[in-house]
């Protein structure tokens, strides 16, 4: 059965620092993976996704992850964050064929807080 | 035009009530799902619709019940409404193809409060 770890509940961060929120997971199928935001009494949006491709993904507001099939992780990064990007960051994976239904299964978030 | 809209977004019941919420998406998806989101964040799958199979979790109470009158609509009706299913509750829907999902998008969300 597949299964998504996000390491980090929390990630406190000063504004224009770089940010790295991990995340692993497990699957004997191939996945497709996703990051989700969610603002504070907001509903979640996708920030991106991997398909299939280049392992690198870009996303809005100028997050990226990278794909990493041998460690199994799928981390989410930006090179300097600003404070109204302190919100609540979900990875999700679904299987792709031989898996589950293809519904997507969440990690348990990270919050991400940025300080002034 | 929201793509997936759900209503109310605020509902306060007292308990062994029956409610409903309702979603729906324009977005011409075939899969509509329930999520409940509890006061840790934590996601957990409720149901998976779509026209030709209605999906459980064996977890969720029989108490919730999905209700789908058209592709577009996916209700949720709770009954006999308990303080343990205080939470927010999230609609979304995806395409699948052959059995592959490319994404989510979830509607608002929806705080009920069981007092």
């Amino acid at each position: 059965a597949q299964s998504v770890t996000q390491l980090d509940s929390q990630v406190p961060v000063f504004e224009e620092a770089p940010v790295e929120l991990r995340c692993n997971y497990s699957s004997s199928v191939s996945v497709y993976l996703f990051w989700y935001v969610q603002y504070p009494n907001q509903g979640l949006q996708l920030l991106l996704k991997y398909l299939s491709g280049s392992t690198l993904v870009k996303g809005i507001n100028g997050f990226e992850a990278e794909f990493n099939k041998s460690q199994t992780s799928f981390h989410l990064r930006k090179p300097s964050v600003h404070i109204s990007d302190t919100a609540e960051y979900f990875c999700a994976v679904s299987e792709g064929y031989g898996g589950s239904q293809g519904n997507l299964i969440f990690g348990k978030g990270t919050k991400l807080s940025v300080k002034p | 035009d929201t793509a997936v809209s759900q209503t109310p977004k605020y509902l306060v019941t007292q308990m062994g009530n029956d409610k409903s919420i309702k979603c729906e998406q324009n977005l011409g998806h075939d899969t509509m799902y329930w999520y409940k989101q509890d006061s840790k964040k934590f996601l957990k799958i409720m149901f998976s619709y779509n026209n030709k199979e209605l999906i459980i979790n064996e977890t969720v109470p029989n108490r919730f019940s999905p209700k789908s009158p058209d592709k577009a609509h996916l209700n949720l009706h709770i009954n006999s409404l308990e303080l343990g299913d205080s939470a927010v509750y999230f609609c979304a829907s995806s395409q699948k193809s052959r059995g592959l999902n490319y994404g989510y998008t979830f509607g608002s969300g929806t705080r009920l409060t069981v007092v």
